[in-house]
């Protein structure tokens, strides 16, 4: 079964930084894109992030982050992660690492758990 | 950045019934277009891809139709479990974008 399991979800302080980790198991890590997604309280879903499969693999981000987030992967321990820096309040949210269908960024098939990110003072 | 605007934002419905959720983009995305279930504090869950493709083992009652910038996912014969908030979400280009939900209530 994929599994994909978040962690480094903690308090932080405006303009703080912080790493977020998504471990995966069930698949060939390196064949798929990834993706980070997240929610704030009680809103909708916001895409953040993809990075294409592969070694070296091709970075997107939304406006909202971009210059402040960092995707990347390690294939060696099939894990995603996301640096962040610089967060704001607006970055509270629960952040959700995925999977995709292909080694080309498309769609999300599976999604992790989510880990909690709380920015504040 | 496409726009995708679901209709409507909630709507009650019994165990049984058939459910209709549009989704609509603000210019064309071919069939690149995908659904998401989410459950209350749960990670939402694919539901279809490419308009009308089924992930692995969702139920054949969910069912997705549509191209270009009109979209609907339908629910047949509405079971318990599907009562949630539905996403749809278009993958022709970045910034990937997700409509508002559609919250699916039991009457």
């Amino acid at each position: 079964d994929v599994q994909l399991l978040e962690s480094g979800g903690v308090l932080v302080r405006p303009g703080g930084s912080l790493r977020l980790s998504c471990a995966t198991s069930g698949f060939l890590f390196s064949d798929y894109a990834m993706y980070w997604v997240r929610q704030a309280p009680g809103q909708g879903l916001e895409w953040l992030s993809a990075l294409s499969g592969g070694t070296a693999g091709t970075a997107y981000y939304a406006d909202s982050v971009r210059g402040r987030f960092t995707i990347s992967r390690d294939n060696s321990k099939s894990t995603l992660y996301l640096h962040m820096n610089n967060l704001r309040d607006e970055d509270t949210a629960v952040y959700y690492c995925a999977k995709g269908l292909s080694i080309v960024t498309g769609t999300i098939a599976h999604w992790g758990q989510g880990t909690l990110v709380p920015v504040s003072s | 950045d496409i726009q995708m605007t679901q209709s409507p934002s909630s709507v009650s419905a019994s165990v049984g019934d058939t459910v209709i959720i549009t989704c609509r983009a603000s210019q064309d995305i071919n069939k690149y277009l995908a659904w998401f279930q989410q459950k209350p504090g749960k990670a939402p869950k694919s539901l279809i891809h490419a308009t009308s493709s089924l992930h692995n083992g969702v139920p054949s009652r969910f069912s997705g139709s549509g191209s270009g910038t009109d979209f609907t996912l339908t629910i047949s014969s509405l079971q318990p479990e599907d009562f949630a908030i539905y996403y749809c979400q278009q993958h022709k280009s970045f910034p990937l974008t997700f409509g508002q939900g559609t919250r699916l209530d039991i009457k």
